[in-house]
Order: structure tokens, then C-alpha cells, then sequence
């Protein structure tokens, strides 16, 4: 089953305003990761959180991480149109399965 | 460096045909993934490899099969197409478990008619 559901779905900003998604997940992870989807590409790696880590930084991009609510957002800064795209959690278990469950993936529109 | 490279990119099968997807890395990875990708259910995990000569399934096998004779490939075969498997099929790869990051190819777009 998936483990990863973002919320919102959808998502219609301006160019410059921040977007946020959410992200939430069942059991117990090592850690979530945020992926980007370009329209017809392949999913690319955008940043990766620890289990152990609450927060964490990558350029515009900001992951907070709550364990103890198994959830997590993603905040994009000063949205730019480049960051029109699909954005997808996925979560690796700490049951040591081997692999990483996405989330259904959130839709970002960035209007110039 | 070309990463994960996937083969075909497009497929057009009619109801019963076989075809294998073949996906390449030259990354020296030891983790090997298939994914499908339709609309509104996000990925969910076909079948997956955790080293040469090993396979194991994920959350939707049934109708797959896969190989990993070499370290640099994992194929996915469809021995008897149904139309719901129609779909965007993913594959990607990993160092190890302790790395996390996985690396996607771009697809490939089967139909099935």
C-alpha cells in the first residue's frame, strides 16, 4: 500500500509566491524524500530527510519533518514558472524492506 | 555518463503479446527498481533487486516478471499483455539501502490495445 498522500493535489500560484505540499505516511521510516516530476520526464531527487532531522534546507526548497504526526512538508520559495512541475513524497521504511513508497504526487501550476 | 537508460520508450502491444522492457545503469548500482506510473495512483512498485541474480516483488507483481543476470540490467517482461497494463513503467537505481537517493530513467509508454 502507498505510504506517502500529499495534500493539496493541485496547486495554482504566481510566480514569486511560495508553494507548500504535505505530505503524511503510516509507519516508521528511516527517511522521506521529495522527488520532482517535469511533464512527460523522469522523477528527479530534490532533497532527503532523516528520521533524526526535523528540518532541512536546499536552496529554495524547506522540509520539515514531524515523526511523532508522520508527516511532512515541502515549501518552495519565490516559485519560479521552472518550477512547474509534479512533486512526490516517498518514504523508506525502517523495517529495512529495500525499497520506497511515493505518494500520489501533488500538482504545481507556476503562473508568470 | 548516461545513468538509468530505459528501452523502448514507446510500446504499442495488442491484448496477448509479449515484450520485455530493458533497463540499463552504468552507475555500479546494487539496487534496481520497476515502477508503473497511471494517472491519480502516484508509483506503485512492480518487482525490484537488490543485487545481481536477485529479484523480489512489490506491491503490484502479478502479470510481470523480471530478470537481473547482470549487475547493469534489470528487464521487465509482460508475458500476456492485458489493456490494464497500459501504463508509464519507471525504472530507477541505487547505490544502497543506506543511500537512499534513487535515480529514475524517463520512461517507457506502453499501450495496450
Amino acid at each position: 500500500s502507498q505510504q506517502g498522500e500529499e495534500d493539496p493535489q493541485a496547486l495554482s500560484i504566481q510566480e514569486g509566491e511560495n508553494a507548500t505540499m504535505n505530505c503524511s505516511y503510516k509507519t516508521s521510516i528511516n527517511n522521506l524524500q521529495w522527488y520532482r516530476q517535469n511533464s512527460g520526464r523522469g522523477l528527479v531527487h530534490l532533497i532527503l530527510i532523516r528520521s533524526n532531522e526535523r528540518e532541512k534546507h536546499s536552496g529554495r526548497l524547506r522540509v520539515t519533518l514531524d515523526t511523532s504526526k508522520k508527516s511532512s512538508s515541502l515549501l518552495i520559495t519565490a516559485s519560479r514558472a521552472a518550477d512547474t512541475a509534479s512533486y512526490f513524497c516517498a518514504t523508506d521504511s525502517s523495517y529495512g524492506n529495500n525499497r520506497l513508497a511515493f505518494g500520489k504526487g501533488n500538482q504545481v501550476v507556476v503562473i508568470p | 555518463n548516461a545513468g538509468v537508460t530505459q528501452t523502448p520508450k514507446f510500446r504499442v502491444l495488442k491484448t496477448g503479446q509479449s515484450m520485455t522492457l530493458l533497463c540499463a545503469q552504468d552507475m555500479n548500482h546494487e539496487y534496481m527498481y520497476w515502477y508503473r506510473q497511471d494517472p491519480g495512483m502516484g508509483l506503485r512498485l512492480i518487482h525490484y533487486s537488490v543485487g545481481e541474480g536477485t529479484t523480489a516483488k512489490g506491491e503490484v507483481p502479478d502479470g510481470y516478471n523480471v530478470s537481473r543476470l547482470k549487475k547493469q540490467n534489470f528487464l521487465l517482461g509482460l508475458e500476456s499483455a492485458a489493456p490494464s497494463q497500459t501504463s508509464v513503467y519507471f525504472c530507477a537505481s541505487r547505490p544502497g539501502l543506506s543511500t537512499g537517493e534513487l535515480f529514475f530513467g524517463e520512461g517507457s509508454r506502453l499501450t495496450v490495445l
